[in-house]
């Protein structure tokens, strides 16, 4: 079964330190979005790639860096400069039609502690 | 500044009855809308969309309704089930053909109580 998978679900990073969340699909989508769901936020958009090779930012790329190197891979690395990294991180892709929208994985907890 | 906004940060139906989740957008490009469904520690799941050129779109217990003039579309859910209890995320997208990331709103979280 085609599909989209983040890995680890759960993550603790102390202080200072860099982390990368995985993110892969099987679905041949061309897209690929990175979001952040904090409490009472919604969904913010980090980055996102339409193709192998490029990226662009989002709402809230400060802290974050991303790369394409695979169609079917987006990895997120949360830099240290990301002041309030705690949240809840979901990738999701997409090949755009009018009933289809995106597949979102199910999510990476990463904590600071 | 929020182009899609749900006002209603949460609403409690009960069993039966009908849900009526709301949301108003501000960009008057956006042409298509979608509705998310989102349980605690998963990813949204989609639920039901609509483009600029319908006013209705139904799918079973779910239907979508969208008022172009007042930049307002809304979500029923008839009738409301225990198993409907969630988060539910408004997105819009003013790319209908190409790739252009939705924005989405903050959520509506829907209790359905037995």
């Amino acid at each position: 079964d085609g599909g989209i998978t983040q890995s680890p679900k759960y993550l603790f990073r102390k202080e200072g330190q860099n982390v990368t969340l995985s993110c892969e699909q099987n679905l041949n989508h061309d897209a690929m979005y990175w979001y952040r769901q904090d409490p009472g936020q919604g969904l913010r958009l980090i980055y996102y790639s339409q193709i192998v090779n490029d990226f662009q930012k989002g709402d809230i790329a400060e802290g974050y860096s991303v790369s394409r190197e695979k169609k079917e891979s987006f990895p997120l690395t949360v830099t240290s400069a990301q002041k309030n990294p705690t949240a809840f991180y979901l990738c999701a892709s997409s090949i755009w039609r009018e009933d289809y929208g995106y597949t979102f994985g199910s999510g990476t907890r990463l904590t600071v502690v | 500044d929020q182009q899609v906004k749900q006002n209603s940060p949460s609403l409690s139906v009960q069993e039966g009855r009908i849900s009526i989740l709301n949301c108003d957008y501000t960009n008057s490009m956006f042409d298509y809308f979608l509705w998310y469904k989102k349980y605690p520690a998963e990813g949204p799941t989609f639920l039901i969309s609509i483009s600029s050129i319908k006013d209705k779109n139904e799918d079973g217990r779910f239907t979508v309704f969208l008022n172009k003039s007042a930049k307002h579309l809304s979500l029923h859910i008839v009738p409301s089930q225990p198993g409907d209890s969630a988060v539910y995320f408004c997105a819009a997208s003013d790319g209908l053909r190409g790739n252009t990331p939705l924005v989405f709103g903050k959520g509506t979280r829907l209790s359905v109580i037995a």
